[in-house]
């Protein structure tokens, strides 16, 4: 089983559409958690993290669920602009140092 | 004003040859890494440096050997390259010790070997 399971995707969906994407990850002990964004050919950056209380950051919203192991990434009013990959990321480490795992990531492609 | 910088971007090379990668960092980061994304751009940590010291070696062959001048840089030698060494190199820094801390990815290396 991979540590980080994500649908690969990808997902079409219209500008102004609303979608989620799920993650499943199997350390429970994993101590921190992240969606991180990837465009074509180029470096991942940070999206945001995702807190035990869940958290949202404008039309993004992100929440996690430790009894299930299992972390969403939800964007509303897609943008052209949000066509990308979302990589899931769970920190393996339960020290200050971080040893991210990666999912596979999502792929969205937003169109007009 | 880049804040992490790769050098090559591009590397194209034979079989059996040894080459360097290069990363500098100027966000005053404690701790780099080295990541491989191959051709199914699944992303997996290879090397993490605090303050030049190693902390994470993960199942690396040992023909690759990454090496920290200073804090600042974490440079990566692969010798013998083989086919499946073909894929994109990322380096990347975060600062403090927070496990909640974002990581910064240079723009990375894509490595064909040919």
């Amino acid at each position: 089983r991979k540590e980080v399971e994500q649908d690969p995707g990808p997902f079409n969906v219209p500008e102004g559409a609303t979608v989620a994407f799920n993650c499943t990850y199997s350390n429970s002990a994993s101590q921190s958690f992240f969606w991180y964004r990837q465009d074509c050919r180029k470096e991942p950056k940070l999206l945001m993290s995702v807190y035990s209380s869940g958290n949202e950051d404008g039309r993004f919203t992100a929440q996690l669920n430790r009894a299930s192991q299992y972390i969403s990434l939800l964007i509303r009013d897609s943008k052209l602009s949000d066509s990308a990959t979302y990589l899931c990321v769970v920190n393996a480490m339960n020290t200050g140092f971080q040893k991210l795992v990666f999912g596979t990531g999502t792929r969205l492609l937003v169109s007009p | 004003d880049t804040a992490v910088s790769q050098t090559p971007k591009y590397l194209v090379t034979q079989m059996g040859n040894d080459k360097s990668i290069k990363c500098e960092q100027n966000l005053g980061h404690d701790t780099m890494y080295w990541y491989k994304q191959d051709s199914k751009k699944f992303l997996k940590i290879m090397f993490s440096y605090n303050n030049k010291e190693l902390i994470i070696n993960e199942t690396v062959p040992n023909r690759f050997s990454p090496k920290s001048p200073d804090k600042a840089h974490l440079n990566l030698h692969i010798n013998s390259l083989e086919l499946g060494d073909s894929a994109v190199y990322f380096c990347a820094s975060t600062g403090g010790l927070s496990s909640y801390n974002e990581q910064f990815f240079g723009p990375g290396t894509r490595l064909t070997v040919l």
